[in-house]
């Protein structure tokens, strides 16, 4: 256990169907990082929120949007689903704003859509 | 824009072997760290190793080292004493943008 908890661990969903996926960084960490991969892909950064804030953006679509809430636990919205969005959605909290040390990844959400 | 390539897509070693895996990057930073993940089956993403940039020093985590050339901006990592669970996928990783390279798929072979 990592001490990154990502819920649910599987998602099953319809096109145009919206969800949500869940976050609780490790204890102690500010920042959580949302990534993307798809099937036999690398990691595609999303978004990073630190402490609350939005820190950095990277290739997040406008029909994804994300949150982090007083309790450090993030969300990600994502709305208006394509068969493309289909994809392993990795969670990772740091210390800091930066990753001097590195993530700590969470297990993942695996979301297909049909 | 940053970049992290990683130019090998598959590696394959033989038990108890050395290898090599590539990584370069593209930056105009002088202070940063680079990172060295293994995505198992399983698909949990975990740290192998870690370098910052200002350490002359490659850094060496038991059988895993790196070999870190900063003026050439490479950063290799190298498996020794190959084991079957070191089976994965490594992807390499830069911070500042957080950015991870494409991975490369390691078999190892009884």
């Amino acid at each position: 256990d990592s001490g990154v908890t990502q819920t649910p661990k599987h998602l099953i969903t319809a096109t145009g169907q919206r969800v949500t996926l869940r976050c609780s960084p490790r204890s102690g960490d500010l920042s959580v990082y949302w990534y993307q991969q798809s099937l036999d892909q690398g990691l595609q950064f999303l978004i990073q929120y630190y402490n609350g804030e939005e820190r950095a953006k990277g290739n997040i679509l406008e029909r994804f949007s994300a949150q982090q809430f007083p309790d450090l636990h993030s969300e990600l919205n994502l709305s208006s689903l394509e068969l493309g969005d289909s994809a392993l959605y990795f969670c990772a909290s740091s210390p800091t704003g930066g990753f001097h040390y590195g993530y700590t990844f969470g297990s993942g959400t695996r979301l297909t859509v049909v | 824009a940053q970049t992290v390539t990683q130019s090998q897509p598959e590696m394959s070693v033989q038990e108890a072997e050395t290898v090599t895996l590539s990584c370069t990057y593209d930056t105009s930073e002088s202070d940063y760290y680079l990172f060295w993940y293994k995505q198992p089956p399983s698909r949990q993403m975990i740290l192998v190793i870690r370098q910052e940039a200002y350490k002359q020093q490659n850094a060496t985590e038991n059988r895993f080292s790196v070999n870190f050339q900063k003026a050439a901006k490479s950063f290799s990592l190298k498996i020794s004493d190959s084991q079957l669970g070191d089976a994965a996928m490594y992807f390499c990783a830069y911070n500042n943008d957080m950015r991870f390279g494409a991975g490369t798929r390691l078999t190892v072979k009884p």
